[in-house]
């Protein structure tokens, strides 16, 4: 069972906004920022968000992110079929000095 | 352009011992935290543990203490990782992930993970 708490699946039609939500505790989340990351299977994971809201260079600006108290949420507007993937977030737990991980989301566009 | 290459899958049977190898190149190891994380089959990321370049010293995650093994050769720029009394649950994918252009707690560059499969 993964630290912070992803929901399975989530699903959306081309151009629509999708949202995944990430949830932790005052240990993680709520003392820690969230980085999201996108993985395709067989490659490397992808990092999208990082410190909370921050996009990487080449990240286009459909995806942001938000995070509040112990939870975070990484939200995909005008969704493409490229957008079809897993999603996971990550935060850090000081008590053990590393990071901890979502489940992660598949994001699948009918 | 910096890469992350690791070796190839490895197959071994329950109790052995497995030694992944994650090559940096086109950054130098001695400037990074390098990180090693796994993802068994339907499950999700779990950190191992860690190489902090500034104390040269390996934390390893509580699950994995007494189990996992952190090195790194800084003359190749290679990191390893050595699991041992591997079991079948250890079935996964293995990666080195570090930071190099972003700060804070984010990971900016993954390998693209090795496959050991553990099995009698």
């Amino acid at each position: 069972q993964s630290v912070l708490t992803q929901p399975p699946s989530v699903s959306g039609s081309p151009g629509q906004r999708v949202t995944i939500s990430c949830s932790g505790s005052e240990a993680t989340i709520g003392s820690n920022t969230v980085n999201w990351y996108q993985h395709l299977p067989g490659t490397a994971p992808r990092l999208l968000m990082y410190s909370n809201f921050q996009r990487p260079s080449g990240v286009p600006n459909r995806f942001s992110g938000s995070r509040s108290d112990t939870s975070a949420s990484l939200a995909i507007s005008g969704l493409q079929s490229d957008d079809e993937a897993y999603y996971f977030c990550q935060s850090w737990d000081d008590s053990i000095d590393g990071p901890v991980f979502g489940g992660g989301t598949k994001v699948t566009v009918l | 352009q910096v890469r992350l290459v690791q070796s190839g899958a490895e197959v071994k049977k329950p109790g052995a011992s497995v030694k992944v190898s994650c090559l940096l190149s086109g950054y130098k190891l001695t400037e990074v935290t390098m990180q090693w994380v796994r993802q068994a089959p339907g499950k999700g990321l779990e950190w191992m543990g860690k190489f902090d370049p500034d104390d040269h010293e390996p934390l390893s995650a509580p699950e994995f203490q007494g189990r996992v093994t952190l090195t790194e050769d800084t003359s190749t720029g290679t990191a390893y990782m050595e699991l041992s009394g591997l079991r079948s649950d250890d079935t996964a994918i293995y990666y080195c992930a570090t930071a190099i252009v972003v700060t804070g707690t984010a990971f900016d560059y993954w390998s693209q993970g090795a496959l050991v499969t553990v099995s009698s």
